[in-house]
């Protein structure tokens, strides 16, 4: 079965400065990626997925994302972030095409002005 | 474009209660997901219907049932309601259970009192 690790629970950055969120999977074949944004209370929004292709996915919001399998990594990345970006985030994977996705335990992204 | 439609939006029971909650998938999409997120928690995968049918299954309790409608809409049933039982409850629709399609509702908030 396939899962997924964020090894940051919290991240505090200052606003403007860049930013890396870390996920990790396991999966035998070539998973399918997601990264998703909540703010409290609210729901899950998509900002990026990747299945196939260009291992650099372009995402909303400024964020983007690097497929790489000889680390089994999937990294979540903004040049420089927002007060606005202040939220959890959540890595999830699916095994395959034909699979629901799983969540990893996100990270908690604060901003200091 | 039309989305997921989860009702109710919010939802308070007392303890041994039964709540009902609903959830009508993208038009043509015919794969629900349930999904359950506790308070600080990342969303854990419940269970899924493909055509009607039950496709997979996580971490239901035995108090919870779900079923899939001719119409493709899903009902996720709750009896004896527990303190522990409030969190928000995500739907998501996929069309023939693929994982690019995901696409989640804004979910319900069940408070159990």
């Amino acid at each position: 079965a396939q899962s997924v690790t964020q090894p940051d629970i919290h991240i505090t950055v200052s606003e403007g400065a860049s930013l890396e969120l870390r996920c990790n999977y396991s999966y035998g074949a070539t998973p399918y990626l997601f990264w998703y944004v909540q703010s409290p209370g609210q729901g899950l929004q998509l900002l990026l997925k990747y299945f196939s292709g260009d291992t650099l996915v372009q995402g909303i919001k400024g964020f983007e994302a690097e497929f790489k399998r000889s680390q089994s990594s999937f990294n979540l990345r903004k040049p420089s972030v927002h007060w606005s970006d202040a939220a959890e985030y959540f890595c999830a994977v699916g095994a395959g095409r034909d699979d629901k996705i799983i969540f990893g335990k996100g990270t908690r992204l604060h901003i200091l002005p | 474009a039309a989305g997921v439609i989860q009702s109710p939006r919010h939802l308070i029971k007392e303890k041994r209660e039964t709540a009902t909650l609903k959830c009508y998938p993208i038009p043509r999409h015919d794969t629900v997901y349930w999904y359950q997120q506790g308070p600080g928690q990342d969303p854990q995968f419940l269970i899924s219907f493909y055509e009607k049918m039950q496709s997979d299954k996580g971490s239901i309790p035995d108090r919870f049932s779900a079923q899939q409608f001719s119409d493709y809409h899903s009902e996720l049933n709750m009896s004896s309601l527990e303190l522990g039982d409030s969190a928000l409850y995500f739907c998501a629709s996929s069309l023939g259970r693929r994982a690019d399609g995901y696409t989640f509702g804004s979910g319900t908030r069940l408070t159990v009192v």
